[in-house]
């Protein structure tokens, strides 16, 4: 079982539509959960950084982390055309002493919102 | 205006050349990273420094080097011996290792085969 998985999509909407983007993990021991934006040919882009379980807002983004069942959403509200990219989840388990501060990512989702 | 650039956009190498990726950021951060893209696929770590002149290897580290001699810069080489080079490298910076700080990346340096 891979770490971390992620349905690669493509995932193609309407502009206006909620959109739901997933990911399921295995390693319990991850605590920090983070969502990165990549338009093509570009570097990604930090979206959305929570830490253990619960919900986080910031505009029309919500991402939200269930530790109990290893799972993290990020819903885009009332999407548009340039939400269209490639997203990916990353995680992290940080131990005592903070020696080991990894991200593993997922292969990304690629959403296109059609106008 | 704080962040990271990588040099060059696109790089070609020929069979058994070297060449060297540069990556530098002003953001004062401690640790940096370098991570490999391959299309359908996930970032994978090359390697990662946390502070000046030191450097781990990642997961996938046969092939590359690095050197870290100063804070901003941390530039990776591909070496003849990585026989399958063809991927868009990312290099990434963090305030300092080990922390909930997390990474930001620059934008990428797509290297081909020729």
């Amino acid at each position: 079982q891979k770490e971390v998985e992620q349905d690669p999509g493509p995932l193609s909407v309407p502009e206006g539509a909620i959109v739901s983007l997933n990911c399921t993990y295995s390693n319990s021991a991850f605590q920090y959960f983070m969502w990165y934006r990549q338009y093509s040919r570009k570097g990604p882009e930090l979206l959305m950084y929570t830490y253990s379980s619960g919900n986080k807002e910031d505009g029309r983004f919500t991402a939200q982390v269930d530790k109990s069942s290893k799972y993290i959403s990020l819903f885009i509200r009332d999407s548009q055309p340039s939400d269209s990219a490639t997203y990916l989840c990353a995680m992290s388990d940080i131990r005592s002493g903070g020696s080991n501060y990894k991200l593993t990512f997922g292969k990304g989702t690629l959403l296109t919102v059609n106008p | 205006d704080g962040g990271i650039t990588q040099s060059p956009k696109y790089l070609f190498r020929k069979e058994g050349q070297n060449v060297t990726l540069s990556c530098e950021q002003n953001l004062n951060h401690d640790a940096m990273y370098w991570y490999r893209q391959d299309p359908g696929q996930g970032l994978r770590l090359i390697y990662y420094s946390q502070i000046v002149n030191d450097f781990q290897k990642g997961d996938i580290a046969e092939g590359y080097s690095v050197s870290r001699e100063k804070k901003e810069s941390f530039p990776l080489t591909v070496t003849s011996a990585q026989k399958n080079p063809t991927a868009f490298y990312l290099c990434a910076s963090s305030i300092s290792y080990g922390t909930q700080e997390t990474q930001y990346f620059g934008p990428g340096t797509r290297l081909l085969v020729l």
